[in-house]
């Protein structure tokens, strides 16, 4: 099956850039996806690649995608301290979606 | 539509002792999927369900879960008996598509269920 893995933690300061970057196993996955978690809350889709895209920008967010890697990653421009969250990576496989164990993202004011 | 609706919200038991989670999909959706998420362990899928029928229970720790979908509005998970170590926040997710249509899927999440198992 599929594997996930991403780092656990990325500190920012307000209006830097943030990074976080995760890893998949599965060559066949046929899109990648971006969820956001805020503190007690459910998790939010926030975007997501299907696998024959290398890049795919939305407003404040680009994903960036190496399918020869394995590698997604989603870069935040402009980070705001509303960015704080967990920020979960997911592949899908052969009929479900495997996720990443998510990256805190803090932002430092 | 208000979402994918979870119950209760808290729950606090105490060890061997039934507990019951509740997860009402949004309408339409054919698929549905109960999570639990732990500091240590992250998001686990437990179980989902395609049109009301159980796919992959591959996820869920023991004989002592279970999970039901009578209809398409209403699913449950339960704990018979609980432990502590069952302590973690539980999701239920349902998307409208999934059963491996290679069709994009997102998962919309439920508040959770924050269980407690003393």
């Amino acid at each position: 099956g599929e594997d996930v893995e991403q780092s656990l933690f990325l500190s920012v300061r307000e209006g830097d850039s943030s990074v976080i970057n995760c890893t998949y196993t599965d060559s066949s996955s046929t899109y990648l996806y971006w969820y956001k978690q805020e503190p007690g809350a459910g998790l939010q889709l926030l975007t997501y690649i299907f696998s024959n895209m290398d890049m795919k920008q939305d407003q404040r967010l680009t994903v960036l995608l190496n399918k020869k890697d394995k590698h997604l990653s989603l870069r935040i421009a402009d980070t705001q301290t509303g960015d704080s969250a967990i920020y979960f990576c997911a592949g899908e496989g052969y009929q479900k979606v495997t996720f990443g164990i998510g990256t805190k993202l803090q932002v430092i004011p | 539509d208000a979402g994918v609706i979870q119950s209760p919200r808290h729950e606090v038991t105490e060890m061997g002792q039934e507990v019951t989670l509740r997860c009402k999909p949004i309408s339409g959706h054919n698929s549905l999927f109960w999570y639990r998420q732990t500091m240590m362990r992250g998001l686990e899928l437990l179980i989902y369900f395609n049109n009301n029928v159980p796919i992959d229970d591959s996820g869920m720790p023991e004989d002592r879960f279970s999970a039901k979908m009578p209809n398409a509005s209403f699913s449950t998970l339960k704990i018979q008996p609980s432990e502590p170590r069952d302590s973690a926040v539980y999701f239920c997710a349902s998307s409208s598509e999934g059963g491996g249509t290679s069709e994009q899927e997102t998962q919309y999440f439920g508040p959770g269920t924050r269980l407690l198992v003393l």
